[in-house]
C-alpha cells in the first residue's frame, strides 16, 4: 500500500526557515517524480514544486523560486522541501504527492502544516 | 503557465440530482494529463478521473469525465450524500501544473 507521511511542519516566524519531509513506502520510490503542493487556509490547491525520479530535475512555481528547495534522498525513501525566507504567504498545509504509473493522476500525503507568524 | 478556471464557483443540488461542473483551460490540454480531484474538510484531495475521463481505483461509476482541448467536464450522475464537497481540476502535463480554483458542491 502506498503510504506518504509529511512531516517538518509547524510554527515559524517571518523571515525563518523550515524543512518538510515526506516519507514514503509501499512502492519503489526512485521511480516516480514527485510534487510539493499547499492549500492556505480555506483556499484551493497551488503547486509549489517538482523533482523528477533520480532528482536530476527539479521544478518550481514563480511564488517560491529562489526561497524554496525541493530534494529528496532515494536510499532513505524521503521527498524534502527546504523553505527559506519564509512570509505570511507561505502559511498553508503542505502535501506531498506522488506521480502514479502510466500519467493516472497523483496520489496525495495527508499534509503538514506550516504557520507563519510572529 | 496553463491557467484552468473551473465553473460554477458553488453549485447547490439536492442528493439524487444531477451535478455538472466545468473546467476550461487557458490553452489546449493533452486528455492524458487533465485529472479531476476531491476534497473534503480537513482531508487530502483525492483523485476521482484521469486521463479526462478515466475513474480512478475504488471510485464509483456515478463519477464520469469528459471533454477535450480546453473545455473539460466532471458529472455526478446522482449525488450521494458523501458527495458533497468541492472538486478541482488539474494538468499535470509539464510543469508549471496547475488546479482549478475549485468547484463546491453543496446541499440544496
Amino acid at each position: 500500500e502506498v503510504q506518504l507521511l509529511e512531516s517538518g511542519g509547524g510554527l515559524v516566524q517571518p523571515g525563518g526557515s523550515l524543512r518538510l519531509s515526506c516519507a514514503a513506502s509501499g512502492f519503489t520510490f526512485s521511480s516516480y517524480a514527485m510534487s510539493w503542493v499547499r492549500q492556505a487556509p480555506g483556499k484551493g490547491l497551488e503547486w509549489v514544486s517538482a523533482i523528477s525520479g533520480s532528482g536530476g530535475n527539479t521544478y518550481y512555481a514563480d511564488s517560491v523560486k529562489g526561497r524554496f528547495t525541493i530534494s529528496r534522498d532515494n536510499s532513505k525513501n524521503t521527498l524534502y522541501l527546504q523553505m527559506n525566507s519564509l512570509g505570511a504567504e507561505d502559511t498553508a498545509i503542505y502535501y506531498c504527492a506522488k506521480a502514479n504509473p502510466n500519467s493516472s493522476g497523483w496520489y496525495w500525503g495527508q499534509g503538514t502544516l506550516v504557520t507563519v507568524s510572529s | 503557465e496553463i491557467v484552468l478556471t473551473q465553473s460554477p464557483g458553488t453549485l447547490s443540488l439536492s442528493p439524487g440530482e444531477r451535478a455538472t461542473l466545468s473546467c476550461r483551460a487557458s490553452q489546449s490540454v493533452s486528455s492524458t494529463y487533465l485529472a479531476w480531484y476531491q476534497q473534503k474538510p480537513g482531508q487530502a484531495p483525492r483523485l476521482l478521473i484521469y486521463g479526462a475521463s478515466s475513474r480512478a481505483t475504488g471510485i464509483p461509476d456515478r463519477f464520469s469525465g469528459s471533454g477535450s482541448g480546453t473545455d473539460f467536464t466532471l458529472t455526478i450522475s446522482r449525488l450521494e450524500p458523501e458527495d458533497f464537497a468541492v472538486y478541482y481540476c488539474q494538468q499535470y502535463g509539464s510543469p508549471p501544473f496547475t488546479f482549478g480554483p475549485g468547484t463546491k458542491v453543496d446541499i440544496k
